[in-house]
């Protein structure tokens, strides 16, 4: 079956700390990653995507995200974050065939961020 | 380019009542998606449309859940009678046939009591 795990629920950090959000997926067929961010009352939007090609995604905000087909990891991360990337990430592949396309979902990560 | 419109933002209402959520997709978007998302949990698809035929609604609990893409643009999802286990936030979505580009809207955030 197709699924998604995000190993932290939670996770605090301090201004200027360096992020890792860990991703691990189960499909079997072409896969497809991408990382969602969602902003306290805000809509999902999409931080950066993996489709094929060079395995290091670079994003907005100065977020980036490698793929690891050996490892079905698809890891998130930021060299130095800031109070505004308080929010809650989501892990998602894109799982079906002939056009029929639908995204799967982790459980997310709430990450927050002190000054 | 306008987003995906959702109404209502919020929804109160008593369990065993009936509640209704709207959706418009952008324009030209042939494919529209239902998620749920309860609190702390990421979303879940509840059904899937192509143009006005459905999809995907193996998660749809069929019982008391429904929803309808008549004219292939707004939709519609519907629960009847609503449970305490239903509160969560309803997300719509929108994407080109044969694209990766999923928008999504604000969300309804229903809570049953």
């Amino acid at each position: 079956a197709q699924s998604v795990s995000q190993h932290n629920h939670h996770v605090i950090l301090s201004e200027a700390a360096s992020l890792e959000l860990g991703c691990n997926y189960s499909y079997g067929g072409t896969v497809n990653l991408f990382w969602y961010v969602q902003y306290p009352g805000q809509h999902l939007q999409l931080l950066l995507k993996y489709f094929s090609g060079d395995p290091l995604v670079k994003g907005i905000k100065g977020f980036e995200a490698e793929f690891i087909k050996s490892k079905f990891s698809f890891n998130l991360r930021k060299p130095s974050v800031q109070w505004s990337d308080t929010a809650e990430y989501f892990c998602a592949v894109n799982a079906g065939s002939g056009g029929y396309n639908k995204l799967i979902f982790g459980a997310g990560t709430r990450l927050a961020v002190h000054p | 380019e306008a987003g995906v419109a959702q109404s209502p933002r919020y929804k109160i209402i008593e369990k065993r009542q009936s509640v209704a959520f709207w959706c418009n997709p952008i324009s030209g978007h042939a494919t529209l998606y239902w998620y749920q998302q309860i609190l702390g949990q990421g979303p879940k698809l509840l059904i899937q449309f192509q143009n006005n035929g459905v999809v995907d609604d193996s998660q749809l609990p069929k019982d008391r859940f429904s929803a309808e893409r008549l004219k292939g643009v707004d939709s519609t999802l519907k629960i009847q009678p609503a449970k305490l286990e239903d509160s969560a936030v309803y997300l719509c979505a929108s994407k080109p046939k044969g694209h990766y580009g999923y928008t999504f809207g604000s969300g309804t955030r229903l809570t049953v009591v």
